[in-house]
This record gives structure tokens, C-alpha cells and sequence, in this order.
């Protein structure tokens, strides 16, 4: 079974500053998806970005990057220039690459906070 | 196009009872999943439809259920509901077999007293 691990429950920033956020997972698959997601005060989950496994370029979402180590089964998130709207619980969640039943693996979250 | 829709929004019901939660989503996007969330467990997933059948479930008991219609819309019932069941319930589609990413609904905050 597939694990995912966020190992920072909470990380607090000041506004324009640069943050990362990390995730580990751990998989025998080697086809896959990640995606970070994140969840505002509002409860609405929103996709933030989206990596596949057997692309070795990290994939970019204007001041969101990851930083996709595979060996390492690690998959950070950085976002750059931070705003007071990135305020918001982050999930880490994998994807078996299936053309049948897909299901979402989160981690338990990394709640951040943007102060002004 | 529109985003997935849930309703209600907000629940509350006492042990016991049953519940419906409804799901609609995304125009053309034929797989619906959903997910339990509560501050203990975190995010779980409950199943996946796909063209009106069930396609992968999660470990949860068998009060646990769902379907969907031909318009991929779906429902999701909980019988006999315990404390534990207090959750957001969220909904997430995608587009079919070889797409992968889910969009998520705003979720049905469920209450049981």
C-alpha cells in the first residue's frame, strides 16, 4: 500500500517570502501521479499542481514549483513570493497510474500561514 | 464550464438515522469518487463510479454506500450513522479512463448528534 508523509504539521511565513513544503511517499509502483493540493478556510480543495513520475522535468504553476526527486520518493513544494491568499491547509496526495480504478493517497496536511 | 457541485452543503442528524449526500460533476466527466475527512483520520477515500459502476472502495463498513446515474451524477448513503461519522464528505470527478487529475466539490459538512 501507498503512503504519503508530510512531516511539517504547520509552517508560518511572512508575505513575499519564499517557502517549501515537503512530502515523502513510499511506492513499489513506478508509474504514478503527485499533486499538491490546497484547502482554504472555505474547505474547497483546490489542485495547486500536478507531477508525473516518468517526467524528469519539475512541473511549474506560475510562483508554485516542485522539486520531484524520485529515487528519493520525495516531492517538495515551493511557492515563491508568497501571498496572504496562500494561506491554507496543503495536502501532498499520490496516484497509482491506472487506466482502471484511480484513487487519491493524502498525506495529513501542512497548514500554512502567509503573515502580512 | 461549471465546477462540481454538492449538496447539501450542511447537515446535521442524530445516531441512527440515514443520510443522502448528493454529488453532480463536472459536464462530461464520467468518474465520481468520495473522500471522508475528519481531523483523526485525515483524508480517506470511500469509492470511485465510473459509467454507473463501482470501480474501487475504500475500507470503510458496509453502511457506507453509493451510486450513479446515467448522467454520472451520484449519490452517496449512509445508514444507521454513528458520532464518528461527523466528516466533510468531498466529491471529486475526472474525466475517464486515462485522465488523472480529480476536482473537488466544496464537500457536505456532516453532523451527528
Amino acid at each position: 500500500a501507498q503512503t504519503v508523509t508530510q512531516s511539517q504539521p504547520e509552517m508560518s511565513v511572512q508575505e513575499a517570502e519564499t517557502v517549501t513544503l515537503s512530502c515523502t511517499y513510499d511506492t513499489s509502483e513506478n508509474n504514478y501521479y503527485l499533486f499538491w493540493y490546497k484547502q482554504p478556510p472555505s474547505r474547497q480543495m483546490i489542485l495547486v499542481i500536478r507531477q508525473e513520475a516518468y517526467k524528469q522535468q519539475n512541473a511549474t504553476e506560475n510562483r508554485f514549483s516542485v522539486n520531484f526527486q524520485k529515487a528519493a520518493k520525495s516531492f517538495s513544494l515551493k511557492i515563491s513570493d508568497s501571498q496572504l491568499g496562500d494561506t491554507a491547509m496543503y495536502f501532498c496526495a499520490f496516484m497509482k497510474q491506472n487506466q482502471g480504478a484511480q484513487k487519491l493517497v493524502f498525506g495529513q496536511g501542512t497548514r500554512l500561514t502567509i503573515n502580512p | 464550464k461549471a465546477g462540481v457541485t454538492q449538496t447539501p452543503r450542511y447537515l446535521i442528524k442524530t445516531r441512527g438515522q440515514q443520510v443522502t449526500l448528493s454529488c453532480s460533476p463536472i459536464s462530461g466527466h464520467r468518474s465520481v469518487s468520495w473522500y471522508q475527512q475528519t481531523p483523526g483520520q485525515g483524508l480517506q477515500f470511500l469509492f470511485e463510479y465510473f459509467s454507473e459502476t463501482q470501480r474501487n472502495k475504500g475500507n470503510f463498513p458496509g453502511r457506507f454506500s453509493g451510486r450513479q446515474f446515467s448522467n454520472s451524477r451520484s449519490e452517496m448513503n449512509v445508514s444507521t450513522l454513528e458520532l464518528g461519522d461527523s466528516a466533510l464528505y468531498l466529491c471529486a470527478s475526472r474525466g475517464g479512463q486515462g485522465t488523472d487529475t480529480q476536482y473537488f466539490g466544496p464537500g457536505t459538512r456532516l453532523t451527528v448528534l
